[in-house]
């Protein structure tokens, strides 16, 4: 069974300029999660949809990230404009029920 | 809210030692606790879990026991490898009857890095 997939890997940008992750959660699961991962610090929810509404985005940056969540399938994180404090490790997370499983992130720095 | 606080790292030992990273939680309700792992240029991965009090998760040789007690969830080992080494997290999220939207959303410590040298 293929995992969560996750692209780009990396990325290095600017500060205010645009970003954007894909991820592509396993199939089947339902409910896809963005976690914001900074350096030295465990993950924290950014957004959690089900199927393809929105469950949880409490904490969620609104004035600077958005994410969706096409078909209920595929989901894109953008950043517009990014700052330096963004800069971490986005990761990605599916379930069906219970269990998370991560695809192995996208690390981005911005300078 | 719900929290987690993981004891304060980097925890460095020699192959063979007994490993302890402390967890303690603050949650509503019957929460799920967790502990993840992240090798090296690894996604995270779920190493064990336990649903209900006095639940006892294993996997690897690596053991944490769900104490509401004392609201603990202490991962161990008792003879630790080089493999070994990597990030843990513990982690909880609301448990099935938790109700709102807390289910499912994990709650993260910060964190321990575990060295273990030959």
């Amino acid at each position: 069974e293929a995992g969560v997939a996750q692209s780009p890997r990396y990325k290095i940008i600017e500060k205010r300029q645009s970003v954007a992750f894909w991820c592509n959660p396993i199939s089947g699961h339902a409910t896809l999660y963005w976690y914001q991962q900074i350096l030295g610090q465990g993950p924290k929810l950014l957004i959690q949809f089900q199927n393809n509404g929105v469950v949880d985005d409490s904490q969620l940056p609104k004035d600077r990230f958005s994410a969706e969540r096409l078909k209920g399938v595929d989901s894109t994180l953008k950043i517009q404009p990014a700052k330096l404090e963004d800069s971490a490790v986005y990761l990605c997370a599916s379930s069906l029920v219970g269990e998370q499983f991560f695809g192995p992130g996208t690390r981005l720095t911005v300078l | 809210g719900n929290s987690v606080t993981q004891m304060e790292g980097p925890v460095t030992l020699s192959e063979e030692a007994f490993l302890t990273i402390n967890c303690t939680y603050t949650a509503t309700g019957y929460p799920s606790l967790f502990w993840y792992v992240q090798y090296p240029g690894e996604g995270l991965q779920l190493l064990l879990k336990a649903t209900k009090a006095d639940d006892k998760g294993s996997n690897k040789g690596f053991e944490a026991t769900y104490r509401k007690e004392t609201t603990s969830f202490h991962l161990e080992k008792g003879s630790v490898q080089v493999s070994d080494s990597a990030v843990y997290f513990c982690a909880l999220s609301g448990g099935l009857y938790a109700g709102g939207t807390s289910y499912g959303k994990l709650t993260f410590g910060q964190g321990t890095i575990l060295t273990v040298h030959p």
